[in-house]
């Protein structure tokens, strides 16, 4: 398998602008993330999928983000407007279901660095 | 509330001695996973070793093994015969509750290894 996939690896873009960050999951997982890491907060959890549907938003920053996954082997995150203070990695992951276990290792893609000017 | 803490910012070693990243948890739940994760200057996220909560044996992985006290709450990363590729960011992180899929992840532990 080719694990997961993430496009581009590198976005720069100047305030305002729309961002789209796109990710592939490894077939056959159930489950996508979307994170975020900076120096100052870390890596933090913005949204995850269960088989396409949103089970957790929570970590959504604010209405200028947003996630879909229209089908089992595609998601975008999109910010609209971009503020510099979104600059960041934005990593993808997914993970198999098992059931009644918390083996639910997560493989993640290589980022997408982003710089908003 | 659920908490990981790794307490070492950075460490430097000496290449093919043995290494331990610490790792410390808060939690009420009986049931949770632990995983360490290693991220290269190159900056993917790479899956190292899991140890769930119920588990009676330490896991291992090749040169990795995961240091389990599950009175102390601690869930020690140990590194042996380090290699200089060992360098690296390395980031415990927990699962909560039973069937929760999301992790929680520590600040993390820069390791340095020295030649």
């Amino acid at each position: 398998d080719a694990g997961v996939i993430q496009s581009p690896r590198h976005e720069v873009t100047e305030m305002g602008q729309e961002v789209t960050l796109r990710c592939k999951p490894i077939s056959g997982h159930d489950y996508l993330f979307w994170y975020r890491q900076t120096m100052m907060r870390g890596l933090e959890l913005l949204i995850y999928f269960n088989n396409n549907v949103p089970i957790d938003d929570s970590g959504m920053p604010e209405d200028r983000f947003s996630a879909k996954m229209p089908n089992a082997s595609f998601s975008t995150l999109k910010i609209q407007p971009s503020e510099p203070r979104d600059s960041a990695v934005y990593f993808c992951a997914s993970s198999p279901f098992h059931i009644g276990a918390h083996e639910n290792i997560q493989y993640f893609g290589a980022g997408t660095r982003l710089s908003v000017l | 509330a659920q908490k990981i803490t790794q307490t070492q910012p950075g460490m430097f070693v000496q290449e093919k001695e043995a290494v331990t990243l610490d790792c410390t948890y808060d939690t009420s739940d009986q049931s949770y996973g632990l995983f360490w994760y290693k991220q290269p200057s190159s900056g993917e996220m790479i899956f190292l070793i899991y140890q769930g909560s119920y588990d009676e044996q330490n896991a291992t992985e090749g040169r990795y093994s995961l240091n389990f006290q599950k009175a102390r709450k601690s869930a020690n990363l140990v590194i042996s015969a380090s290699q200089l590729g060992d360098s690296a960011m390395y980031f415990c992180a927990m699962s909560f509750n039973f069937g929760n899929e999301k992790l929680t992840f520590g600040t993390g532990t820069r390791l340095t290894i020295i030649p």
